[in-house]
């Protein structure tokens, strides 16, 4: 089993769709959580941590579910400039900082 | 100005010779990483440093050397190159925040070993 598992997608939505990404992590005692952005060919760049209780950035929401490890990315509003590839990432070890990237999730929204 | 650059941005290679990547920082952060990109795969860790006298192996080592030249260099070698090491080749730099750790990466380098 893979450390950190991702949807490939691609997920497909139309502009102001709402899109739901799911990503679950097989280590239970990890700390930290992420979700990384790539634009095809470009490098990752952090869109946002995960807290425990749950964290909201403009049209991006991520949730953490310790219980069943698993974390969420959702996007409301879909634009056009969304679409990329969403690297779920988890820190295993707290604060030994080695990270372990999901395959990524493909997203393509069309007009 | 980037504040991660890597050098050089594409290579081809033929299988055999040693070839060097370079990255550079101006974020003044100690920690620095080398990764390989693969289609269908996350990111793996081949290298990485937590200050200029510090080196440790990641998942996937082999075939692979690093040298830390000075806290802004960290520079990866493919000691003798052969074609499953085609892949795009990531460095980062990361410090510590109170959630935990932010990386951040070059802009890649796109390896292809014939």
């Amino acid at each position: 089993r893979k450390e950190v598992e991702q949807d490939p997608g691609p997920f497909n939505v139309p502009e102001g769709a709402t899109v739901a990404f799911n990503c679950t992590y097989s280590n239970s005692a990890s700390q930290s959580f992420f979700w990384y952005r790539q634009d095809c060919r470009k490098e990752p760049k952090l869109l946002m941590s995960v807290y425990s209780s749950g964290n909201e950035d403009g049209r991006f929401t991520a949730q953490l579910n310790r219980a069943s490890q698993y974390i969420s990315l959702l996007i409301r509003d879909s634009k056009l400039s969304d679409s990329a590839t969403y690297l779920c990432v988890v820190n295993p070890s707290g604060g030994y900082n080695k990270l372990i990237f999901g395959a990524g999730t493909r997203l393509a929204v069309h007009p | 100005d980037a504040d991660v650059t890597q050098t050089p941005r594409n290579r081809i290679t033929k299988t055999g010779k040693r070839i060097m990547l370079e990255c550079s920082q101006t974020k003044g952060h100690d920690r620095m990483y080398w990764y390989r990109q693969d289609p269908g795969l996350g990111l793996r860790l081949i290298y990485y440093s937590f200050d200029v006298k510090d080196i440790n192996k990641g998942e996937i080592s082999d075939g692979y050397s690093v040298s830390r030249q000075a806290q802004a260099k960290f520079s990866l070698s493919l000691e003798s190159a052969i074609p499953n090491q085609t892949a795009l080749y990531f460095c980062a730099t990361s410090d510590v925040d109170s959630t935990g750790e932010t990386q951040y990466f070059g802009p890649g380098t796109r390896l292809l070993v014939l």
